[in-house]
């Protein structure tokens, strides 16, 4: 089965640029989309198709993939940007998730 | 507004059984692809299963299959999760998400699912 590794937890600065990666097997050929949670809530969809921001979501989220990284960055970090993100890609029938990485804004 | 309402959830005992449901509302429900994704306690996302816009195909991880059904009724704009054989790794809280393509665009606000004796 396919594997999507992410980092556990990535600390940034308020202001600086967050990156946070997901690792998988020619990633590059697949599309990736990237999810946000908060405590005690639902998953947010924030970048889809590798780079797409659905609407309402800031244009400081960005997305980007090749080879066998995806990147996910936010640009400008702030205290409410604090939660876990999850990439997800489809492997044959199946969608698979990453484990999660959990942003501290320091 | 796009809305998807779980409901269903609770203690169940292993071996037990349990049907989730989500009421859509706000969008042709009928149009799309819908799954359900759980998360175990402090634990990271899981896909479970997901159904086609017309019933027609179903799908399940390793980790369900046999135990699980996956159904909808378009008629009622309703997504259900039928349980069976539970057991304590089944334990999450389960979330209905649409599907428009690859990824998952609106998210339920999820239901709790306990196997506890």
């Amino acid at each position: 089965s396919y594997v999507l590794t992410q980092p556990p937890s990535v600390s940034v600065a308020p202001g600086k640029t967050a990156r946070i990666t997901c690792g998988g097997n020619n990633i590059g050929s697949k599309s990736v989309h990237w999810y946000q949670q908060k405590p005690g809530q639902a998953p947010v969809l924030v970048i889809y198709y590798d780079s797409d921001r659905p609407s309402g979501i800031p244009e400081r989220f960005s997305g980007s993939n090749s080879g066998n990284t995806a990147t996910l960055t936010i640009s400008r970090v702030e205290a409410g940007d604090e939660a876990d993100y999850y990439c997800q890609v489809w492997d044959s029938i199946f969608s698979v998730f990453g484990g999660g990485t959990k942003l501290t804004v320091l | 507004e796009v809305q998807l309402v779980e409901s269903g959830g609770g203690l169940v005992q292993p071996g037990g059984s349990l049907r989730l449901s989500c009421a859509a509302s706000g969008f042709t429900f009928s149009s799309y692809a819908m799954h359900w994704v759980r998360q175990a306690p402090g634990k990271g996302l899981e896909y479970v299963s997901a159904i086609s816009s017309n019933g027609g195909s179903t799908y399940y991880a390793n980790s369900v299959k046999g135990r699980f059904t996956i159904s909808r009724d378009n008629s009622k704009n309703t997504l259900y999760l039928q349980m069976g054989s539970l057991r304590a790794e089944d334990m999450a809280v389960y979330y209905c998400a649409r599907s428009p393509g690859q990824e998952y665009d609106y998210w339920g606000q999820g239901t709790l699912v306990t196997v506890s004796s």
